[in-house]
């Protein structure tokens, strides 16, 4: 299998513009999840989802992000606009089943500047 | 929600050395994962275990549920060990929530 995959690995973007992360979960898995890691709060849930809804988005820190799914392999987080405070590393995880015990696997992980 | 503690957090060693790194959690669990963060940021599987003892390896993990410990044991360890270790916990409802980390350095 090839892992979760996530893309671009790096973006470099204007605060103001916006920007698309991308997912691709682990193939069989039902449930997906957006992670940020930054070094002051270190690695916090945004958002997830099972079964392509939504379930939980109380981590998503404003309205600027937005996260979709509109199928089994693929989601979107969306940041419009940025700002340099969303400067971080995104995660993208998937996990079997409902996500809710079992073991999630992460993604390599997007860095994003905003300057 | 649950809290997640990790100790220490920091940590040298000589190549060949052993050590234990701690997890504590604040609420019973259903999910408790290890991770090894390596210096290029990839997060790696290492345990799954809400329970009990696994081994792979040079790494093996206990978790002691009801006294709400995890333990990750690295023996002889080597350089390519270097990099932040991660507990992962979550109760029934929550979220998994991520300890603060242990950054282990191997040296030569």
């Amino acid at each position: 299998d090839a892992g979760v995959i996530q893309s671009p690995r790096h973006e470099v973007t204007e605060m103001g513009q916006e920007v698309t992360l991308r997912c691709k979960p682990i193939s069989g898995h039902n449930s997906l999840f957006w992670y940020r890691q930054t070094m002051m709060r270190g690695l916090e849930l945004l958002i997830y989802f099972n079964n392509n809804v939504p379930i939980d988005d109380s981590g998503m820190p404003e309205d600027r992000f937005s996260a979709k799914m509109p199928n089994a392999s693929f989601s979107t987080l969306k940041i419009q606009p940025s700002e340099p405070r969303d400067s971080a590393v995104y995660f993208c995880a998937s996990s079997p089943l409902k996500g809710e015990t079992y073991e999630q696997y992460f993604g390599p992980g997007t860095r994003l500047t905003v300057t | 929600g649950i809290q997640v503690e990790q100790s220490p957090p920091d940590l040298i060693l000589q190549e060949g050395a052993n050590s234990t790194l701690r997890c504590n959690f604040s609420d019973s669990v259903n999910n408790l994962q290890w991770f090894h963060q390596n210096p290029w940021g990839q997060l790696i599987n290492l345990f799954y275990i809400p329970s009990g003892t696994k081994q792979n390896g040079r790494l093996s993990a206990t978790t002691v549920a009801t006294e709400r410990y995890s333990l990750l044991y690295i023996s002889s360890s080597q350089t390519t060990d270097s990099g932040v270790y991660f507990c992962a916990a979550r109760n029934q409802g929550g979220k998994l929530i991520f300890g603060q980390g242990t950054e282990l350095s191997v040296k030569p």
